[in-house]
């Protein structure tokens, strides 16, 4: 069966890069098709997409947040791995690596598979 | 950029009965739409993309409807573990994109 684990850092301080891993299993990242997403929630807020990688190495960013963040995969260890500088109070969240569902159309169209969760505190 | 919103911030219903939920896009999306149920503590549970169609396993009390600008998502007949908080999720097909709505609380009456 499929499943994500998020893991990382609970406290950064500000200005300080976040380096968060997903370690998944029942799926590939070399296998067409596939592909991870990172998804954020702060604290009784919305939630909102950060990064993608796909199978093929292509990467895809939220515009409002392109300049601070780097997804990477690493596929013979079946991870992503996601970046974030220069880190500030505002980013105190619960992050989600999440995979995404292939609609018959070609398309990625919704995260099907979600971790548990990873809550980061930015805090001095 | 297209905004979502979504209303009633927060439904009471009642176990049994009928729950509508809104979901309105700034501009059309046409029929790139997915809808999530979260409780407390538990990341997204996905329930229903391209509008209308659920997600393996989902329950057929579940269905979503609409196109262009105005979505919805009707629950039949409230069950218990059916309370929780529900999201409108935007897909950009290209660039790709994502974006969501606020949320809807749905609680016991």
């Amino acid at each position: 069966q499929v499943t994500l684990r998020e893991s990382g850092p609970a406290l950064v301080k500000p200005t300080q890069t976040l380096t968060l891993t997903c370690t998944f299993s029942g799926f590939s990242l070399s296998t067409s098709g596939m592909c991870v997403s990172w998804v954020r929630q702060p604290p009784g807020k919305a939630l909102e997409w950060l990064a993608r990688v796909d199978w093929d190495d292509d990467k895809y960013y939220s515009t409002s947040l392109r300049t601070r963040l780097t997804i990477s995969k690493d596929t013979s260890k079946n991870q992503v791995v996601l970046t974030m500088t220069n880190m500030d109070p505002v980013d105190t969240a619960t992050y989600y690596c999440a995979r995404m569902l292939l609609s018959g159309s070609g398309w990625y169209v919704a995260f099907d598979y979600w971790g548990q969760g990873s809550l980061v505190t930015v805090s001095s | 950029e297209i905004v979502m919103t979504q209303s009633p911030a927060t439904l009471s219903v009642s176990p049994g009965e009928r729950a509508t939920l809104s979901c309105r896009a700034s501009q059309s999306v046409s029929s790139n739409l997915a809808w999530y149920q979260q409780k407390p503590g538990q990341a997204p549970r996905l329930l229903i993309y391209g509008a209308s169609t659920r997600a393996t396993g989902i329950p057929a009390r579940f269905s979503g409807s609409g196109s262009g600008t105005e979505f919805t998502l009707t629950i039949s007949s409230l069950q218990s573990e059916d309370f929780a908080v529900y999201y409108c999720q935007y897909y950009n097909n290209w660039p790709p994109g994502y974006s969501f709505g606020q949320g809807t609380k749905l609680e016991i009456k």
